[in-house]
């Protein structure tokens, strides 16, 4: 289905302090996820993935939290950096298609 | 990983015309999909690319608006048809690997303005 909204939550942090992104999921027969990194002008840019069978995978400096009970997905980036700054997107693998959560705008404080 | 170039990046157009982008991935991949990113919002998926045969359009979205060609294995095109202002909007080509079980690439996306 589509994603409606009018404008991106947004998201504030100090740099090097820790940030949570969040985003709920609409299917819960999605078995696979994505977060992405979109900086302006460019297109989505992988950033972790978790299947459904697990609730928890960790990369270099984010981890990506899946709680399917209450179909919600976290991301975690350890030490904000101001490069960080981008707008951030779940995605869902329902068969073969992928659909995407509204999206948070990141900003890092220097 | 897949590489995936479009083209054109960007262009202006006039309300009632039509425009093609062009897309294409440096490598073999089983599925390619259309997305649509309007100002200040997330993605929105026009539709699957299947090549070969018709596209599978997402709730919505129209093949009389938004025909799509997929020819082989590597290319496909969105046409925006009859284009009103409300279209401006970042088209975005995307594809999956080809085991068809990893993450979704994207190309840089076409940002159309229609005036």
């Amino acid at each position: 289905g589509e994603s409606v909204g009018l404008h991106l939550p947004t998201l504030s942090v100090q740099e090097g302090d820790n940030s949570i992104i969040n985003c709920a999921y609409s299917n819960s027969a999605s078995d696979y996820f994505i977060w992405y990194k979109q900086e302006s002008g460019k297109g989505p840019q992988f950033i972790i993935d978790i299947r459904s069978n697990m609730d928890k995978r960790q990369g270099q400096r984010v981890t990506v939290l899946l709680n399917k009970t209450v179909k919600h997905l976290s991301l975690q980036i350890a030490a904000t950096q101001p490069g960080d700054s981008a707008v951030y997107f779940c995605a869902e693998n329902t068969g073969n298609q992928f659909y995407f959560g509204t999206g948070t705008s990141l900003t890092v404080i220097p | 990983s897949a590489v995936i170039s479009q083209k054109p990046s960007r262009d202006i157009c006039q309300r009632g015309t039509s425009l093609t982008i062009q897309c294409q991935v440096d490598s073999q991949v089983t599925m390619m999909f259309w997305y649509r990113q309007q100002p200040g919002q997330s993605l929105t998926l026009i539709a699957t690319a299947n090549q070969g045969s018709e596209a599978t359009y997402e709730s919505g979205f129209v093949i009389d608006k938004f025909p799509i060609s997929r020819p082989n294995l590597t290319f496909s095109t969105l046409t925006v048809s009859n284009m009103s202002p409300e279209d401006s909007s970042i088209y975005l080509c995307s594809a999956r690997d080809r085991t068809n079980t990893g993450e979704l690439f994207f190309g840089e996306g076409s940002r159309l303005t229609v005036l």
